[in-house]
């Protein structure tokens, strides 16, 4: 069964500094790949995909991730932290052989902490 | 245009009680999904709805039902509430399916005493 892993429940960074958060999936197809972000108290909100096409992909807040096969990972990096983007992330993908029965599977998200 | 709306935001319910929680798609879209959300457990899947048919389903107990309606609004009921069914319950509405954008709701907070 296709399952997400992110590794690192927990990332503290200082301001300015390089956002990583890392992503892999098991799966022999390259599947659907989403990384999603909650803010406290709020519903998420999409902040990139992968379908096809180019494996680097930008989303919004100057976030971007890579589509890596040979890793199957889809890590997410951001240069430079902002204080704004404390918040968990979350990495989903989809089976995208599934067909109708698609669903997304998720990882149990990182929590990410920006200091001054 | 308005966003995923549920209602209501919190709830607190007793042991053994059932409950309804709402969602209403954003407009045009036929998709809605609902899904748990705890601290130890993350984001589970629940069921999806698709044009008024349950397209998929994750691996809740029966307990756990949900409709949609013609207009794409989405309910779900939890009977017999377990005080393990205490969790931030999200639904999300998108236009085809999971290989799209999906837009979630705030979420309902349900507490079971």
């Amino acid at each position: 069964a296709q399952s997400v892993t992110q590794l690192g429940s927990h990332v503290s960074v200082s301001e300015g500094a390089l956002v990583l958060l890392r992503c892999n999936y098991s799966s022999s197809v390259p599947p659907y790949l989403f990384w999603y972000v909650q803010y406290p108290n709020q519903g998420l909100q999409l902040l990139l995909k992968y379908t096809t096409g180019a494996t680097l992909v930008k989303g919004i807040n100057g976030f971007e991730a890579e589509f890596k096969k040979s890793e199957t990972s889809f890590h997410l990096t951001k240069p430079s932290a902002h204080m704004s983007d404390a918040a968990e992330y979350f990495c989903a993908v989809s089976d995208r052989q599934a067909g109708n029965n698609r669903k997304l599977i998720w990882g149990l998200g990182t929590s990410l902490a920006v200091n001054p | 245009k308005a966003g995923v709306t549920q209602t209501p935001r919190y709830l607190i319910k007793t042991r053994g009680q059932q409950v309804t929680l709402s969602c209403s798609p954003i407009s045009g879209h036929r998709s809605v999904s609902w899904y748990q959300q705890t601290p130890g457990q993350g984001l589970q899947f629940l069921f999806e709805y698709f044009s008024e048919t349950q397209r998929n389903k994750g691996n809740f107990p029966g307990r756990f039902s949900g409709r949609q309606f013609s207009n794409s609004r989405s309910e779900m009921n939890v009977s017999t509430l377990e005080l393990g069914d205490s969790a931030l319950y999200l639904c999300a509405s998108s236009l085809a399916g999971v290989n799209t954008e999906a837009f979630f709701g705030q979420g309902t907070r349900l507490t079971v005493v």
